[in-house]
Order: C-alpha cells, then sequence, then structure tokens
C-alpha cells in the first residue's frame, strides 16, 4: 500500500516531557513536511524537508526539530513539550515540492496535561 | 494575519443541493489547492487550479479562480452526504511556500 503512515495515533504527556512522532511515506515522494493544525482546524506548516533541503517556520519554537534517515522518514520531536503544543500533527508528502499535491497521514494527536 | 481565508466559517445544506465555498488570499500566489478533510483523517488535495487558469473542474466539483479579485470558489453539484467535511484552501506563492485557510465547515443533511 502507498501512502503516508503516522505513528502514534494519539499521545497524551505531562508538560516538560519529550515526545517523537514517526511519519512514513511509501510514495516515492522527494519532500516531506510537518503541519500543526489547532482545534480551530487551522493548518499551519511547521517543516519542509527534501534530500537537499530544510525550511523552517521561522515561527516554530526551537523545542521542535525534525528528524530524517532517508527521503521516506521524517520524525518530529519536541523537547520539553508546553500545554500550547496540544493539538494534531499530521506529516504529509509532495512529489518534487510544494506546487505538488501533497498527500497527508491521518495525523497524530497530542494532549499535554 | 492568514494569507488564505475561507467563508463562511459554517454551511449546511441538504443533500442533493449544490454549494459554494469561497476564498480570498492576500499575496500573488503561483497555484491555489482546494483540499478536503474528513473527520478524523487528514486532508485530501480535489483540484489545483495554476495561476494563469480560471477555471478546473473534476467530476461533481468546480473550481474557480481571479487573480484580479484575489479571490477562488469551490462549486460542489449534486451534494452527497459523504462531501460533510472541513474545505480548505491553500495558496502557493513565492518559493515553495504554501498557506492554508482554517477552513469552511460543510455539513450535508440527509
Amino acid at each position: 500500500e502507498t501512502a503516508v503512515f503516522q505513528t502514534p495515533n494519539y499521545h497524551v504527556t505531562q508538560v516538560g516531557n519529550e515526545v517523537s512522532f514517526n511519519c512514513k511515506q511509501t510514495l516515492g515522494h522527494d519532500t516531506m513536511y510537518w503541519y500543526k493544525q489547532d482545534s480551530k482546524k487551522l493548518l499551519k506548516i511547521m517543516f519542509s524537508y527534501n534530500n537537499k533541503q530544510l525550511i523552517v517556520n521561522e515561527t516554530v519554537p526551537r523545542r521542535f526539530s525534525p528528524q530524517s534517515s532517508d527521503k521516506a522518514h521524517l520524525n518530529l520531536r519536541i523537547k520539553s513539550v508546553e500545554p500550547e503544543d496540544s493539538a494534531v500533527y499530521l506529516c504529509a508528502s509532495s512529489l518534487q515540492g510544494a506546487r505538488d499535491e501533497q498527500y497527508f497521514g491521518p495525523g497524530t494527536r497530542l494532549t499535554v496535561l | 494575519s492568514q494569507l488564505a481565508e475561507e467563508n463562511p466559517w459554517a454551511l449546511s445544506v441538504h443533500e442533493g443541493e449544490s454549494v459554494t465555498v469561497n476564498c480570498s488570499y492576500k499575496t500573488s500566489i503561483t497555484a491555489l489547492q482546494w483540499y478536503r478533510q474528513k473527520s478524523g483523517e487528514g486532508p485530501a488535495q480535489l483540484i489545483l487550479i495554476r495561476s494563469n487558469e480560471r477555471e478546473k473542474r473534476n467530476g461533481r466539483l468546480r473550481a474557480t479562480l481571479d487573480t484580479s479579485s484575489q479571490s477562488s470558489s469551490l462549486s460542489i453539484t449534486a451534494t452527497r452526504c459523504e462531501d460533510t467535511a472541513v474545505y480548505f484552501c491553500a495558496t502557493n506563492y513565492g518559493n515553495e511556500k504554501i498557506t492554508f485557510g482554517a477552513g469552511t465547515k460543510l455539513t450535508i443533511k440527509p
């Protein structure tokens, strides 16, 4: 099956903990993304990454960092989570860049207590 | 403030009726994409319309683009219950940049 896969589906944690979310795409795409979707459904791009370049949204706090082992994987690590980090984190991929259709995973819902 | 914005915020029609969602944006774009997100899923692209195109169709869906007024619309004809979702417009601009609006929540009633 070709798609974008994310784990875990849900994660509940305490303020100050570190969390890591996994994303894998089997579409053979060159570019992957992480988005944050808040409770009002607003989607904000956090990172885009291909094997040449990492583009970081300048509004993303430094406690967030992407981690990639190859072009099919892009994980998201959050050091010391804050309450405002509670959201759905969506991973996506596209063939080459942002002007191509983006394929999204089902998301990871993070709740910070 | 957001670079792309859908309106209305929410919409409800009966099955079989037609419906239109609008999008306004604030910057020069290279393309505009419409996505649909059903409950519990990630968004899925419906239509991509480039800045030199004025209209694009995909089955029951029709998107228009007016670069002079910086607006786009997505129309759905013969709506079905499975069209219930949040509809987003996403604008491509600059060098590989993309921004999404907050979405229009569409409910199709039986």
